[in-house]
């Protein structure tokens, strides 16, 4: 089954603590990304991979890293984790580009850091 | 930057017609989208139109443009409870990212 996954679905944490939140995608997919979504604000960009080693920032990096080593995994790193990092994650992979081709999304992982 | 605003809130009574709106900014914006999220799931795209086109239909919904007011919404015809969701606008920002709205929120009442 062609699937965007991401792990853990939940998590909860204490500031400074490291995590990386994995994501994975089946579909030989180019292009992936990771979004945070918080009420009133929508679905925000963090960063994005066209390709593997090729990574750029989004609309809110800052406290954020990434790495694309390999076609199908796409993590997303908070070294230093901090209260306003709580949100709802979602990673997310289209063949080419979200323009052209449709974007599938994981099912989201709630993060809170206490 | 780029701007796309929606409501956030929108209830409708099963079998009536549902109107989702949305206003984006940036005109070079060549690709108009809906998505849709239900409870505790990721997004998942429902229609997209280019921006020389006024109107798409597929099934019960119906997308209409107005590129001259930057102004797009969603017709989801005959609501039915199944489409109680968060439903997203997003506009094309260059080849490589979509500019995502805040979201409306549908309620459908039985």
């Amino acid at each position: 089954e062609a699937q965007v996954t991401q792990n853990p679905r939940y998590l909860i944490t204490v500031t400074g603590k490291k995590l990386t939140v994995t994501c994975s995608q089946n579909m030989n997919h180019e292009y992936m990304s990771w979004y945070r979504q918080d009420p009133g604000l929508g679905l925000r960009q963090i960063y994005y991979s066209m390709n593997v080693e090729v990574t750029d920032k989004g609309d809110v990096p800052e406290g954020y890293k990434v790495s694309r080593k390999e076609k199908r995994n796409f993590p997303l790193i908070l070294e230093s984790p901090s209260p306003n990092q709580t949100s709802l994650y979602f990673c997310a992979s289209t063949l080419k580009g979200p323009r052209e081709d449709e974007q599938f999304f994981g099912p989201g992982t709630r993060l809170t850091v206490l | 930057g780029e701007d796309v605003e929606q409501s956030l809130f929108l209830s409708v009574r099963e079998g009536d017609s549902s109107v989702i709106n949305c206003t984006y900014t940036d005109s070079s914006s060549t690709y108009l989208y809906w998505y849709k999220q239900e409870p505790g799931a990721g997004l998942q795209l429902l229609t997209y139109i280019f921006s020389n086109m006024d109107m798409k239909q597929d099934q019960r919904l119906t997308v209409l443009l107005n590129k001259k007011d930057k102004h797009l919404s969603l017709r989801i015809a005959d609501t039915q409870t199944g489409d109680s969701a968060i439903y997203f606008c997003a506009a094309s920002r260059g080849a490589n990212n979509l500019f995502f709205g805040t979201g409306t929120r549908l309620t459908v009442i039985p």
